[in-house]
């Protein structure tokens, strides 16, 4: 596609359900990367995929953070048995491999867990 | 610096006057800086990707340097326009070994609020 899509674009949902965010990535760009930013804070760096693995998961706050790509393009983060904390914006992002390539943002999910 | 550091955390200023960000990231193993421009409900939008010591780059009215020996980049707007409002955001990635950490790692972002 023409950018990075996301969805949903928002998401409701009980304290202890379980959610899933997608990512489509630009067609081409290899690396894709899950940021989430909550309320006052900055952008907080999740997963990095290159291809279909995840050289770097350190980001990801707990076991109840999963996230899986196939294809070498669409992304979905899951987070099991949501608790308020986990309320906040979840961008995707996704770039060529290499050093002078800059990202290019998805809209966001806006995650709010009541 | 352990952390990517951004000053000032906010900034109003009016229409026409010229502007300048801090950023400043770990110097050592250093690999590439970004530079985003977030407006209100859009998404980051890359500016500028730096990767070596004394880069200077340009897009219209705005501009970047960087010092990767000291570890800092400055963001500045000439002529500010209210279509400047948004949070700029840098962000820094590292060198792991021969090739690079993978992640970017932001800063808090500096907000700039131009008046009409």
């Amino acid at each position: 596609g023409a950018g990075v899509s996301q969805s949903p674009s928002n998401k409701v949902t009980e304290k202890g359900k379980d959610v899933e965010l997608r990512c489509d990535p630009i067609s081409g760009h290899t690396a894709l990367y899950w940021y989430r930013q909550s309320l006052g804070q900055g952008l907080e760096f999740l997963i990095y995929f290159q291809g279909n693995s995840a050289p770097d998961k350190s980001g990801l706050p707990s076991d109840r953070f999963s996230a899986e790509r196939t294809g070498g393009s669409v992304s979905t983060l899951t987070i099991q048995r949501t608790q308020q904390e986990d309320s906040a914006v979840y961008l995707c992002a996704s770039s060529y491999r290499g050093r002078v390539y800059g990202y290019t943002f998805g809209s966001g999910t806006r995650l709010t867990v009541v | 610096i352990l952390n990517v550091e951004q000053s000032p955390q906010s900034l109003h200023v009016q229409e026409g006057d010229s502007t300048n960000f801090t950023c400043s990231f770990p110097s050592s193993n250093f690999y590439a800086l970004h530079w985003y421009r977030w407006e209100t409900a859009k998404s980051p939008e890359a500016l500028f990707v730096m990767t070596l010591n004394g880069d200077e780059k340009k897009k219209g009215r705005i501009s970047a340097t960087l010092n990767t020996k000291e570890g800092y980049s400055y963001l500045y707007i000439k002529g500010s326009q209210p279509e400047d409002s948004a949070t700029y955001l840098c962000a820094h990635k590292g060198q792991q070994g021969s090739s690079n950490t993978g992640k970017l790692i932001f800063g808090q972002g500096t907000t700039l609020q131009v008046k009409p």
